[in-house]
């Protein structure tokens, strides 16, 4: 375990449908990144919140969005759901801004039907 | 774009053999990690390269890291079952302009699926 948690552990959901997947790093840790994990494009680095401003943005779509609260944790809100966004979503977490192991969540697995 | 290569993609091992997973990467950076998974499950970080020369071992798994030749190298030592998952390396995009020269996301490849029979 690796004390990072997300909610819920898996989503079905219809196409043009909006989802909000949740994540709470490990105790301490100040940097949060979201990845995408699907078959055809293997894990994709989404965006990256540190102390709850964005620092990085990757292949994130412009219908993504994501946020981290004062108390941390962070949300991952995807609209106008396709069938393409069928994927494992994993949020990671590092104590500090750069430079340091990510330690992974167990991810949210998201179904668009 | 940086790119990281693993190779093979699939390893079928024998028990008790030995064998070596590699990964290329395309531009600069100091510091690799290397992560497991097991199907349907999280990633679980298994070591982090800091610097050339870099080794790390940890039970029948050794890293080891040549920045000049931008390869990392994992090796099994008498394959069991129990190591049968998919392993991928990864790397974080340096750009000079960032805190500590790293930007921090990691760039992974696509995984390294091993499978250990009897």
């Amino acid at each position: 375990d690796s004390g990072v948690t997300q909610t819920p552990k898996h989503l079905i959901t219809a196409t043009g449908q909006r989802v909000t997947l949740r994540c709470s790093p490990r105790s301490g840790d100040l940097s949060v990144y979201w990845y995408q994990q699907s078959l055809d494009q293997g894990l994709q680095f989404l965006i990256h919140y540190y102390n709850g401003e964005e620092r990085a943005k990757g292949n994130i779509l412009e219908r993504f969005s994501a946020q981290q609260f004062p108390d941390l944790h962070s949300e991952l809100n995807l609209s106008s759901l396709e069938l393409g966004d069928s994927a494992l979503y994993f949020c990671a977490s590092s104590r500090r801004l750069y430079q340091e192991t990510q330690y992974f969540g167990p991810g949210t697995r998201l179904l668009v039907l | 774009e940086l790119k990281v290569e693993q190779n093979p993609l699939f390893l079928s091992m024998q028990e008790g053999k030995n064998y070596t997973i590699y990964c290329n990467y395309s531009t600069t950076s100091d510091r690799l990690y290397w992560y497991r998974q097991d199907p349907g499950k999280s990633l679980e970080s298994l070591f982090v390269l800091l610097s050339n020369g870099a080794v790390k071992q940890e039970g029948r798994l050794m890293a080891s890291l040549d920045t000049k030749a931008r390869l990392s190298t994992l090796h099994i030592t008498a394959a069991v079952h129990d190591l049968s998952a998919t392993y991928f390396c990864a790397v974080d995009i340096i750009t000079g302009l960032n805190y500590g020269g790293s930007q921090g996301n990691l760039i992974f490849g696509k995984g390294t699926k091993l499978s250990v029979k009897p």
